[in-house]
């Protein structure tokens, strides 16, 4: 099956600054990578996601890139603000999600 | 709209005990999905039905877990007997096609407690 790795497992940066996490995957017939953010307390949301036939794409301040040939993704996060902070999971799918285990993101003012 | 909601929000049990989470989709979304996260690592999938059939239970852990879709509305997961380790957080997922062409609208999640 997929497996789905992703790093770092916390960041913290300073307001303002830009954040970036890794994600690598295994199958390559995983066509769609979503990214989800969870808000403590409150569910998981999708923020961005790419499909396998774009290398990037962005949505004001994220922004998410995927190289199919190394099989990994990209989140960057610019201009980074105290209600980014929350945890952060890529996923892989070809039909259902794999996940990765989240990055904590955490936004100092 | 009305979102995907789960229920409980919490649940305390004893090992050995039974408990039956519930999770109600987004009508008109055909694929519900179940997942777990324990505490730290990934949000590990669990299975998929596509309205009562299940599409892929390759990740349900063991026989003491047993989901059901009947209707196609609706779905339970039961945890009987439950054990130490199946304390997490159940989210429930759903979406109008597979998870390659649609977005997955997540559940709040019911987070479990097995002492």
């Amino acid at each position: 099956g997929e497996n789905v790795e992703q790093h770092p497992s916390t960041l913290s940066v300073q307001e303002g600054d830009s954040a970036v996490i890794k994600c690598t995957y295994s199958d390559s017939a995983s066509n769609y990578f979503p990214w989800y953010k969870q808000e403590l307390g409150k569910r998981p949301q999708l923020i961005i996601d790419i499909r396998s036939n774009v290398g990037e794409k962005k949505d004001q301040r994220i922004a998410v890139t995927l190289n199919k040939t190394a099989k990994h993704f990209s989140l960057h996060i610019t201009e980074t603000q105290p209600e980014d902070s929350a945890v952060y999971f890529c996923a892989a799918s070809r039909g259902k999600l794999s996940f990765g285990a989240g990055t904590t993101v955490t936004v100092r003012a | 709209e009305a979102g995907v909601t789960q229920f409980p929000s919490h649940s305390v049990i004893e090992k050995g005990q039974t408990v039956t989470l519930r999770c109600d989709p987004i009508s008109g979304h055909d694929n519900l999905y179940w997942y777990r996260r324990v505490m730290g690592k990934e949000i590990k999938f669990l299975l998929h039905f596509v309205k009562e059939s299940k599409q892929d239970e390759s990740g349900m852990p063991n026989n003491r877990f047993l989901a059901e879709r009947t209707g196609g509305t609706y779905s339970t997961l039961k945890v009987q007997p439950a054990e130490l380790e199946d304390s997490g957080v159940y989210f429930c997922a759903s979406s109008l096609g597979d998870g390659a062409n649609t977005e997955a609208f997540f559940g709040q999640g019911t987070r479990l407690t097995v002492v």
